[in-house]
Order: C-alpha cells, then sequence, then structure tokens
C-alpha cells in the first residue's frame, strides 16, 4: 500500500531564508508526483508536477527534484517571503490507475 | 483557475438528514474525485469518477454515494448525516478531454460541512 509522508509536519524560518521540504513515498510504481500549495480556508493550488521520467521542475523560486528509486522528492523554496506561508503538499498519482495519495503536509511559516 | 466550482461552500445540517455536495466543472475533464480532509488524516479518497456514470469507491466510502449523469457535475450525498462526517470536502479533476494526459489534478474551494 503506497504511503506518502511529509516531514516536518511545521516549519517556521526568518524572510530570506532558502529551505527545503521533503516528501517520501513507499512505492516506486507512481506516474507522477504534485507539489501543491493550501492557504487557510482555501482549496489545493497547483505548484508543481513531476512525471515519473523526469527528475525536476522549476517555477520562479521554486524547484522540486524527484528522485523515484529511493522514494523521495524535495521542494526547495528559494528566498523565502512571508507570501510564502502555507501549507505544502505532496501527491503521487499511482501508476495504472486513477488514484492520488497524499502527504498529510508542511506547515510552513515565513517571520518577516 | 480551473473551473471548478463546489456547492454548497458551507452547509451546517443535523444528525440522520442527507446532505448533498455539488461540483461543477467547466473545464471537460475527465476525471472527477470527492475528497474529505480532517486534521491528522489529510486528503482521503471519498469516491471518483472516470467519465459519465462510471463511478469507483475510494478509501472512506462508508456512509457515501455519488452520481455523475453529466461530465459537468459530480454530486456527492450523505444518505444520513453523522457527526463523523463533519469535514471538509473537496471536489478534484484531472485529464482534460482532447490532450495528452499528465495526471495533474486541480481542486475546488472545498465544501465545509458541520453535523451537529
Amino acid at each position: 500500500k503506497q504511503e506518502v509522508t511529509q516531514i516536518p509536519a511545521a516549519l517556521s524560518v526568518p524572510e530570506g531564508e532558502n529551505l527545503v521540504l521533503n516528501c517520501s513515498f513507499t512505492d516506486s510504481a507512481i506516474y507522477n508526483l504534485q507539489w501543491f500549495r493550501q492557504d487557510p480556508g482555501k482549496g489545493l493550488t497547483s505548484l508543481l508536477l513531476i512525471q515519473s521520467s523526469q527528475r525536476e521542475q522549476t517555477s520562479g523560486r521554486l524547484n522540486a527534484s524527484l528522485d523515484k528509486s529511493s522514494g523521495r522528492s524535495t521542494l526547495y523554496i528559494a528566498a523565502s517571503q512571508p507570501g510564502d506561508s502555507a501549507t505544502y503538499l505532496c501527491a503521487v498519482l499511482i501508476s495504472g490507475t486513477y488514484k492520488y495519495i497524499f502527504g498529510t503536509g508542511t506547515r510552513l511559516k515565513v517571520l518577516a | 483557475d480551473a473551473g471548478i466550482t463546489q456547492s454548497p461552500r458551507h452547509k451546517v445540517t443535523e444528525t440522520g438528514t442527507p446532505v448533498t455536495l455539488r461540483c461543477h466543472q467547466t473545464e471537460n475533464h475527465r476525471y472527477m474525485y470527492w475528497y474529505r480532509q480532517d486534521p491528522g488524516h489529510g486528503l482521503r479518497l471519498i469516491h471518483y469518477s472516470y467519465g459519465v456514470k462510471d463511478t469507483d469507491k475510494g478509501e472512506v466510502s462508508d456512509g457515501y454515494s455519488v452520481s455523475r449523469s453529466k461530465t459537468e457535475d459530480f454530486l456527492l450525498t450523505l444518505e444520513s448525516a453523522t457527526s463523523s462526517q463533519t469535514s471538509v470536502y473537496f471536489c478534484a479533476i484531472s485529464a482534460p478531454e482532447r490532450e495528452a494526459f499528465t495526471g495533474e489534478l486541480f481542486f475546488g474551494e472545498g465544501s465545509r460541512l458541520t453535523v451537529l
């Protein structure tokens, strides 16, 4: 059974710091991995999508990497800002299915 | 914005009453999903649909039913609501028709349900 874990559950950093959020999964048979951002009381916003054949994706100050063989993905946020404060979730799409498995998220707070 | 509308956005009901949540999409995506989000459990799949009238159960389907009579609408029904179904419910879509499948998932804004 696929399990997705995100550590740490919460993180507080000063503004301007570069940071890394971690996502690990137990079964490498995935179609893709997606990172989301969720603000309080809101839905999930897609940040980056990495297909299983890819190693990384970049969007602005965000860079996500994928190592399928070790079951790990990282989301790198450069020069963090208070506006980056949110919960970040990762999800994997299980190969051969339409099912996504989510991690429980990392709650990030960037202090001004 | 993926063009997903959930209604109602907020609802308070009493135990034992039926409740229907609606998800409407304007993006012509083939797959639609209902999730619930609870503290400590993250997002859990309730039901999903891979086409009109084609649905399947997720990991927490007990007490819920779904219907999809049109591509754009996916309904989630709680036949007899219980307090354990108090949660935030999210609809999601993927697989736009006539485009290559990437598996990217898009979410609605959520429906907050309180069962007293």
